[in-house]
Protein backbone atom coordinates (compact mmCIF):
# COMPACT_ATOMS: atom_id res chain seq x y z
CA UNK A 1 0.00 0.00 0.00
CA UNK A 2 1.02 3.51 -0.42
CA UNK A 3 3.35 4.76 2.58
CA UNK A 4 5.76 7.16 3.57
CA UNK A 5 7.94 6.36 6.89
CA UNK A 6 9.45 9.30 8.51
CA UNK A 7 13.02 8.69 10.34
CA UNK A 8 16.03 10.77 11.86
CA UNK A 9 14.21 12.95 14.79
CA UNK A 10 15.25 13.41 17.69
CA UNK A 11 16.85 15.93 20.41
CA UNK A 12 19.72 18.39 19.44
CA UNK A 13 20.79 21.50 20.72
CA UNK A 14 20.22 25.26 19.29
CA UNK A 15 22.64 26.16 16.56
CA UNK A 16 23.01 22.37 15.44
CA UNK A 17 22.05 20.38 12.04
CA UNK A 18 19.89 17.43 11.86
CA UNK A 19 18.75 15.88 9.03
CA UNK A 20 15.19 14.01 8.86
CA UNK A 21 14.80 10.85 6.31
CA UNK A 22 10.41 10.01 4.32
CA UNK A 23 10.57 6.55 2.90
CA UNK A 24 8.13 6.15 0.43
CA UNK A 25 6.70 2.87 -1.13
CA UNK A 26 3.55 2.07 -3.00
CA UNK A 27 3.72 4.69 -5.65
CA UNK A 28 6.06 5.68 -8.36
CA UNK A 29 7.53 8.56 -6.05
CA UNK A 30 9.59 10.29 -8.80
CA UNK A 31 6.18 11.08 -10.28
CA UNK A 32 4.93 13.07 -7.32
CA UNK A 33 5.99 16.56 -5.67
CA UNK A 34 6.93 15.99 -1.77
CA UNK A 35 6.56 18.42 0.95
CA UNK A 36 7.29 18.56 4.65
CA UNK A 37 4.72 19.87 6.87
CA UNK A 38 5.61 20.66 11.03
CA UNK A 39 3.39 20.59 14.09
CA UNK A 40 4.89 22.11 17.14
CA UNK A 41 3.33 20.95 20.79
CA UNK A 42 0.11 21.87 21.02
CA UNK A 43 -0.22 23.90 17.75
CA UNK A 44 -1.12 24.08 14.22
CA UNK A 45 0.33 22.92 10.58
CA UNK A 46 2.82 24.57 9.06
CA UNK A 47 4.25 23.97 5.85
CA UNK A 48 7.74 24.33 5.48
CA UNK A 49 8.85 23.05 2.09
CA UNK A 50 8.19 21.25 -1.35
CA UNK A 51 10.53 20.17 -4.42
CA UNK A 52 9.23 19.23 -7.52
CA UNK A 53 9.06 15.43 -8.74
CA UNK A 54 12.58 16.08 -10.52
CA UNK A 55 13.83 18.09 -7.79
CA UNK A 56 13.71 21.11 -9.95
CA UNK A 57 11.81 23.17 -7.99
CA UNK A 58 11.99 23.69 -4.42
CA UNK A 59 9.96 26.31 -2.14
CA UNK A 60 10.36 27.29 1.30
CA UNK A 61 8.77 29.02 3.92
CA UNK A 62 10.02 31.85 5.53
CA UNK A 63 10.59 30.71 8.50
CA UNK A 64 13.21 28.06 7.60
CA UNK A 65 14.47 29.79 4.35
CA UNK A 66 18.06 29.72 4.58
CA UNK A 67 18.48 27.25 6.99
CA UNK A 68 16.32 24.22 5.81
CA UNK A 69 17.54 22.81 2.32
CA UNK A 70 14.64 19.69 1.09
CA UNK A 71 16.16 17.36 -1.59
CA UNK A 72 15.74 14.08 -2.92
CA UNK A 73 16.83 10.71 -3.99
CA UNK A 74 14.60 8.65 -6.68
CA UNK A 75 16.85 5.75 -7.20
CA UNK A 76 16.09 5.46 -3.51
CA UNK A 77 12.42 6.79 -3.22
CA UNK A 78 13.34 8.83 -0.51
CA UNK A 79 13.00 12.58 0.68
CA UNK A 80 15.31 14.20 3.18
CA UNK A 81 14.99 17.73 5.02
CA UNK A 82 18.33 19.17 6.09
CA UNK A 83 18.18 21.30 9.12
CA UNK A 84 20.74 23.63 10.00
CA UNK A 85 21.05 26.34 12.32
CA UNK A 86 18.22 25.07 14.31
CA UNK A 87 16.33 27.08 16.81
CA UNK A 88 14.15 26.03 19.10
CA UNK A 89 11.02 27.22 17.96
CA UNK A 90 11.86 24.97 15.11
CA UNK A 91 10.71 22.55 17.91
CA UNK A 92 7.86 20.06 16.04
CA UNK A 93 6.44 17.00 14.99
CA UNK A 94 7.46 16.81 10.97
CA UNK A 95 5.58 15.07 8.16
CA UNK A 96 6.67 14.50 5.23
CA UNK A 97 3.61 14.08 2.35
CA UNK A 98 2.84 13.34 -0.90
CA UNK A 99 1.59 15.77 -4.19
CA UNK A 100 -1.61 14.99 -4.59
CA UNK A 101 -1.60 15.47 -8.66
CA UNK A 102 1.61 13.73 -10.59
CA UNK A 103 4.06 16.05 -12.60
CA UNK A 104 3.01 18.77 -10.62
CA UNK A 105 6.15 21.31 -10.77
CA UNK A 106 4.26 24.77 -9.95
CA UNK A 107 0.52 24.62 -7.94
CA UNK A 108 -0.24 23.17 -4.86
CA UNK A 109 -3.48 21.29 -5.19
CA UNK A 110 -3.26 19.38 -2.00
CA UNK A 111 -1.26 16.16 -0.08
CA UNK A 112 -3.13 13.10 -0.03
CA UNK A 113 -0.47 10.66 1.50
CA UNK A 114 1.00 11.91 4.76
CA UNK A 115 3.42 9.43 6.90
CA UNK A 116 3.18 9.20 10.63
CA UNK A 117 5.93 12.37 11.49
CA UNK A 118 9.09 12.34 13.20
CA UNK A 119 9.49 14.32 16.18
CA UNK A 120 12.73 17.52 16.29
CA UNK A 121 13.14 18.58 19.89
CA UNK A 122 15.85 21.83 19.75
CA UNK A 123 16.37 22.00 23.20
CA UNK A 124 20.04 22.91 25.22
CA UNK B 1 -0.35 34.15 13.86
CA UNK B 2 -1.51 31.74 10.66
CA UNK B 3 -1.68 33.40 7.24
CA UNK B 4 -5.23 31.91 6.98
CA UNK B 5 -7.48 32.66 9.62
CA UNK B 6 -10.67 29.97 10.81
CA UNK B 7 -12.12 30.51 14.33
CA UNK B 8 -11.24 28.22 16.74
CA UNK B 9 -13.49 26.49 17.45
CA UNK B 10 -17.26 24.84 16.25
CA UNK B 11 -19.71 22.44 17.40
CA UNK B 12 -22.62 21.05 16.37
CA UNK B 13 -25.39 18.15 17.47
CA UNK B 14 -25.71 14.82 15.62
CA UNK B 15 -27.14 14.46 12.25
CA UNK B 16 -26.72 18.78 12.05
CA UNK B 17 -24.98 20.44 10.06
CA UNK B 18 -21.87 22.78 10.86
CA UNK B 19 -19.85 25.41 8.49
CA UNK B 20 -16.02 26.09 9.00
CA UNK B 21 -14.35 29.54 7.33
CA UNK B 22 -11.44 30.13 6.37
CA UNK B 23 -10.35 33.73 5.23
CA UNK B 24 -7.66 34.43 3.33
CA UNK B 25 -6.25 37.36 1.08
CA UNK B 26 -6.48 37.71 -3.00
CA UNK B 27 -2.95 36.52 -2.81
CA UNK B 28 -4.08 33.18 -1.82
CA UNK B 29 -7.76 32.14 -1.14
CA UNK B 30 -9.38 34.52 -3.21
CA UNK B 31 -6.18 33.99 -6.38
CA UNK B 32 -6.55 30.59 -6.76
CA UNK B 33 -9.16 27.76 -6.64
CA UNK B 34 -6.27 25.66 -4.88
CA UNK B 35 -7.85 25.47 -1.60
CA UNK B 36 -7.88 22.33 0.62
CA UNK B 37 -9.27 21.20 3.73
CA UNK B 38 -7.62 18.18 5.71
CA UNK B 39 -9.15 16.53 9.05
CA UNK B 40 -6.89 15.59 11.61
CA UNK B 41 -7.94 13.51 14.58
CA UNK B 42 -5.41 13.47 18.29
CA UNK B 43 -2.10 12.13 17.90
CA UNK B 44 -3.09 11.07 13.96
CA UNK B 45 -1.27 12.81 10.62
CA UNK B 46 -4.02 14.51 8.82
CA UNK B 47 -6.22 13.22 6.34
CA UNK B 48 -7.10 15.08 3.10
CA UNK B 49 -11.03 15.92 2.81
CA UNK B 50 -11.05 18.63 -0.07
CA UNK B 51 -9.60 19.48 -3.03
CA UNK B 52 -9.33 22.46 -5.15
CA UNK B 53 -12.13 24.07 -2.97
CA UNK B 54 -15.17 20.90 -3.53
CA UNK B 55 -13.15 17.52 -4.86
CA UNK B 56 -13.79 14.89 -2.75
CA UNK B 57 -10.75 12.53 -2.81
CA UNK B 58 -12.01 8.75 -2.73
CA UNK B 59 -13.18 7.11 -0.28
CA UNK B 60 -14.47 10.63 1.81
CA UNK B 61 -18.01 10.68 2.49
CA UNK B 62 -20.12 13.38 0.48
CA UNK B 63 -20.91 14.96 3.58
CA UNK B 64 -18.25 16.88 3.38
CA UNK B 65 -18.45 19.39 1.12
CA UNK B 66 -16.04 22.79 0.10
CA UNK B 67 -17.01 25.92 -1.36
CA UNK B 68 -15.29 29.50 -1.85
CA UNK B 69 -16.55 33.03 -2.28
CA UNK B 70 -13.76 36.10 -2.89
CA UNK B 71 -11.02 35.38 0.05
CA UNK B 72 -12.90 33.01 1.84
CA UNK B 73 -13.40 29.44 2.04
CA UNK B 74 -15.86 27.51 3.51
CA UNK B 75 -16.11 23.36 4.58
CA UNK B 76 -19.80 22.30 5.47
CA UNK B 77 -19.73 18.80 7.37
CA UNK B 78 -23.67 17.48 7.13
CA UNK B 79 -25.43 14.97 8.77
CA UNK B 80 -22.66 14.96 11.92
CA UNK B 81 -21.56 11.73 13.16
CA UNK B 82 -19.42 11.15 16.27
CA UNK B 83 -16.26 10.31 14.24
CA UNK B 84 -16.36 13.97 12.67
CA UNK B 85 -14.76 15.55 15.97
CA UNK B 86 -11.88 16.50 15.23
CA UNK B 87 -9.32 19.50 13.94
CA UNK B 88 -9.64 20.66 10.64
CA UNK B 89 -7.35 22.55 8.68
CA UNK B 90 -7.69 24.78 5.15
CA UNK B 91 -4.38 25.10 3.01
CA UNK B 92 -4.26 27.55 -0.16
CA UNK B 93 -1.94 27.92 -2.92
CA UNK B 94 -0.09 31.45 -2.06
CA UNK B 95 2.09 32.04 -5.37
CA UNK B 96 5.40 30.82 -6.11
CA UNK B 97 6.72 33.10 -3.06
CA UNK B 98 4.60 31.61 0.05
CA UNK B 99 3.53 28.59 -2.03
CA UNK B 100 1.37 26.99 0.55
CA UNK B 101 0.30 28.73 3.50
CA UNK B 102 -2.53 27.15 6.24
CA UNK B 103 -4.99 28.13 8.47
CA UNK B 104 -4.62 27.72 12.09
CA UNK B 105 -7.35 25.20 12.62
CA UNK B 106 -10.55 24.76 14.02
CA UNK B 107 -11.50 21.97 16.72
CA UNK B 108 -15.09 20.59 15.77
CA UNK B 109 -16.58 19.46 18.92
CA UNK B 110 -20.05 17.04 17.88
CA UNK B 111 -22.18 17.34 21.61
Amino acid sequence: QVQLVESGGGVVQPGRSLRVSCAASGFTFSTYGMHWVRQAPVKGLEWVAVISFDGSNKYYADSVKGRFTISRDNSKNTLYLQMNSLRPEDTAVYYCAKDLIPWNSYYYYGMDVWGQGTTVTVSS
Amino acid sequence: QSALTQPPSASGSPGQSVTISCTGTSSDVGGYNYVSWYQQHPGKAPKLMIYEVSKRPSGVPDRFSGSKSGNTASLTVSGLQTEDEADYYCSSYAGSNNFVVFGGGTKLTVL
